[in-house]
């Protein structure tokens, strides 16, 4: 059974059009990742949160943001895309502490813009 | 953060032993060492991970130079479903960041029958 789910698993946009991605988790782990990937590249982490400690990388665009209201869900919200955030969108998962820290990532979410 | 190297690419026949090695010369105490799998559109899977010793699971092996500064992952038996891009992670349980999984580029590996 699928323990981080993401939906849909595509996504088209219109260029500067709001897009929400979603992502849900089983697992309780209170670390949540939001990935970007591109062709032939290796995911870039955009943000995290530690429980809701809001985490963003320092390069990450302000273009996107993200909310987690509860510990099982959590959302990427991309206010304007542009065609340049085509892209694959990773959600992932861990515990923090412990020996059993490994992270667990969804399917991913393929993201068209037009 | 201390960084990994790892080859672009490698190859194996099929049936035959992987061993993907892994540089981290910077590696610190508290680092361990976690290898993630990612087939071909899907996401990155766990594949393993250790501090100090060797470590064996039903997928792979890993095996930690005594120094620490490398790492090989050991497929035992290459299949098909084994083509994938395997990425080397390092996580420091003493940094404030260690919720991060952050990826360098990986080697992508090709089976070949």
């Amino acid at each position: 059974d699928a323990m981080v789910i993401q939906n849909p698993r595509y996504q088209v946009t219109q260029f500067g059009k709001p897009v929400t991605l979603s992502c849900s988790q089983t697992l309780n782990h209170n670390v949540m990742y939001w990935y970007q990937q591109k062709s032939s590249q290796a995911p870039k982490l955009l943000f995290h949160y530690y429980d809701k400690d809001f985490n963003n990388e320092a390069d990450t665009p302000d273009n996107f943001q993200s909310r987690r209201p509860n510990t099982s869900f959590c959302f990427l919200d991309i206010r304007s895309p542009g065609l340049g955030d085509a892209a694959m969108y990773l959600c992932a998962t861990s515990r923090r502490q412990g020996l059993n820290t490994e992270a667990f990532f969804g399917q991913g979410t393929r993201l068209t813009v037009v | 953060d201390a960084k990994t190297t790892q080859p672009n690419s490698m190859e194996s026949n099929e049936e035959e032993p992987v061993h993907l090695p892994c540089n981290h010369s910077t590696i610190s105490g508290t680092d361990y060492i976690h290898w993630y799998r990612q087939l071909p559109s899907q996401g990155p899977e766990y594949v393993i991970h250790g501090l100090t010793s060797n470590v064996n699971n039903r997928m792979a092996s890993l095996a930690i130079a005594e120094d620490r500064k490398s790492s090989t992952l050991i497929l035992h038996r290459a299949t098909l479903r084994d083509a994938a891009v395997y990425y080397c992670i390092l996580r420091d349980t003493q940094s404030t960041s260690y919720d991060k999984v952050i990826f360098g580029p990986g080697t992508s590996l090709s089976v070949i029958p």
